[in-house]
């Protein structure tokens, strides 16, 4: 089965670590986004890419980092600089890029805590 | 940049009553499309509306664009305890799609 698959569900980390979250998808989508969802509020936008070795800032990037070295892969380091990280974090994919993205298959989420 | 305001916030229903959440954009949208994201879970695409004015429907739930294609409703006939969560609109802006806040809906038995 085609999908999105994020690991790990769950992390702790202590303040002043970097962490790295897994986002893997075999949809053969072109782009490839991460959101920050904090308790009751939307969705923000950390990063995006619309293809491999590119990729640009959201609304939130500060703290984050990312790499596209492969279609299917788009891992996201929270790195220490990141003040408040404690939150949930989705990745999605859409077959096309841009305004006509279609669609966004969500992964489950990895929900980090920072103790 | 472009904004994508949602309300209610939250509305909390009796089991059959419906309910009904909306959406405004500062601009024109090309499309919009709207999710459900359920306690605990993630976000999952219910529909995509294009053309001004569009009404789709699925079972229970009804879908409008509107005529200027700055705003759009998600209305649900006869709520039932399977409709609880986060309901989200979201438009094209840029390369990107902008999600509204969403509307957390729980509905009691």
């Amino acid at each position: 089965d085609g999908g999105i698959t994020q690991s790990p569900k769950y992390l702790f980390r202590k303040e002043g670590q970097n962490v790295t979250l897994s986002c893997e998808q075999n949809l053969n989508h072109d782009a490839m986004y991460w959101y920050r969802q904090d308790p009751g509020q939307g969705l923000r936008l950390i990063y995006y890419s619309q293809i491999v070795n590119d990729f640009q800032k959201g609304d939130i990037a500060e703290g984050y980092s990312v790499s596209r070295e492969k279609k299917e892969s788009f891992p996201l380091t929270v790195t220490s600089a990141q003040k408040n990280p404690t939150a949930f974090y989705l990745c999605a994919s859409s077959l096309n890029r841009g305004l006509t993205a279609g669609e966004l298959f969500f992964g489950e989420g990895s929900r980090l805590t920072v103790l | 940049g472009q904004q994508v305001m949602q309300i209610p916030q939250y509305q909390h229903v009796q089991e059959g009553e419906d309910f009904t959440t909306y959406c405004n954009s500062s601009t024109t949208l090309s499309n919009i499309q709207w999710y459900k994201q359920r306690p605990g879970g993630h976000p999952v695409f219910l529909i995509q509306l294009v053309k001004s004015g569009e009404v789709k429907k699925q079972k229970r739930l009804t879908f409008q664009f509107g005529e200027a294609k700055k705003n759009s409703s998600l209305h649900i006939t006869a709520t039932q305890t399977t409709d609880v969560g986060t309901y989200f609109c979201a438009g094209p802006g840029g390369n990107k799609l902008v999600f509204g806040a969403g509307t957390i809906l729980r509905v009691k038995s």
